[in-house]
């Protein structure tokens, strides 16, 4: 069966410093891959997407990055963290039968406090 | 642009008592697709239900089940026999089905069952 992995679950950084957020797909091939940010007490806003190896779209101009090194991993990336990159960030999946009925899954996601 | 609107920041039911949760969308598009999820205190998502626009039968999952009213452009969920396991916030989601397939979300409903 198909499981996503969502790493670290917890993180606080500071103003100005790295971010690196993992997200890895197992079970399948060839997923849609998404990124997620949802701020305190609201629903959730797409900030990238990938169709394949190296294929990334950006939904909103923000301080954030993607990559998708491997056909099942997604990495969001930042330089220098704001306060504003403060949320909780949720890869999603879609593939196969799952694509074709449109139904995307979910991570566990990743709490990221930036001080 | 697609939007997804929920009108109820927060709703309250008795335990074994049946709520239904409104949300209202935006679209210029014939053929798409809706979603409920669920988001426990846990923060996972999870999908509670979907329906594909260009069915006119509304879904039901057990206990949960959906008005569809596409001309009213109205998606709203019922939950019967409510459990205390039901508590969570719910979001109401709208697919794009060209390119990538792109979740646009509702601000969600905070769900309160009282024992």
């Amino acid at each position: 069966s198909q499981t996503i992995h969502q790493w670290p679950a917890t993180l606080v950084q500071p103003v100005g410093s790295p971010l690196s957020l993992e997200c890895t797909v197992e079970g399948t091939s060839n997923p849609n891959l998404y990124w997620y940010r949802q701020a305190a007490g609201r629903g959730l806003q797409l900030l990238f997407y990938s169709v394949g190896i190296g294929q990334i779209s950006s939904e909103v101009p923000q301080n954030l990055s993607a990559s998708r090194p491997q056909d099942r991993q997604f990495i969001l990336s930042s330089k220098k963290l704001l306060l504003s990159d403060s949320g909780f960030y949720l890869c999603a999946w879609t593939s196969g039968p799952d694509r074709a009925k449109n139904i995307q899954y979910f991570g566990a996601g990743t709490r990221l406090s930036v001080l | 642009a697609q939007t997804v609107t929920q009108s109820q920041p927060e709703m309250s039911v008795q335990e074994a008592e049946t709520v239904t949760l409104s949300c209202t969308y935006d679209t210029s598009e014939s053929d798409y697709y809706l979603f409920w999820y669920k988001q426990p205190p846990s923060r996972q998502m999870i999908l509670v239900i979907r329906q594909e626009a260009y069915k006119q039968q509304n879904a039901t999952e057990n206990r949960f089940s959906v008005n569809f009213q596409k001309a009213a452009k109205s998606f709203s969920l019922k939950i019967s026999d409510s459990q205390l396991g039901d508590a969570a916030m719910y979001f109401c989601a709208y697919l794009i089905i060209q390119g990538a397939q792109k979740l646009v979300f509702g601000q969600g409903t905070r769900l309160t069952i009282n024992p």
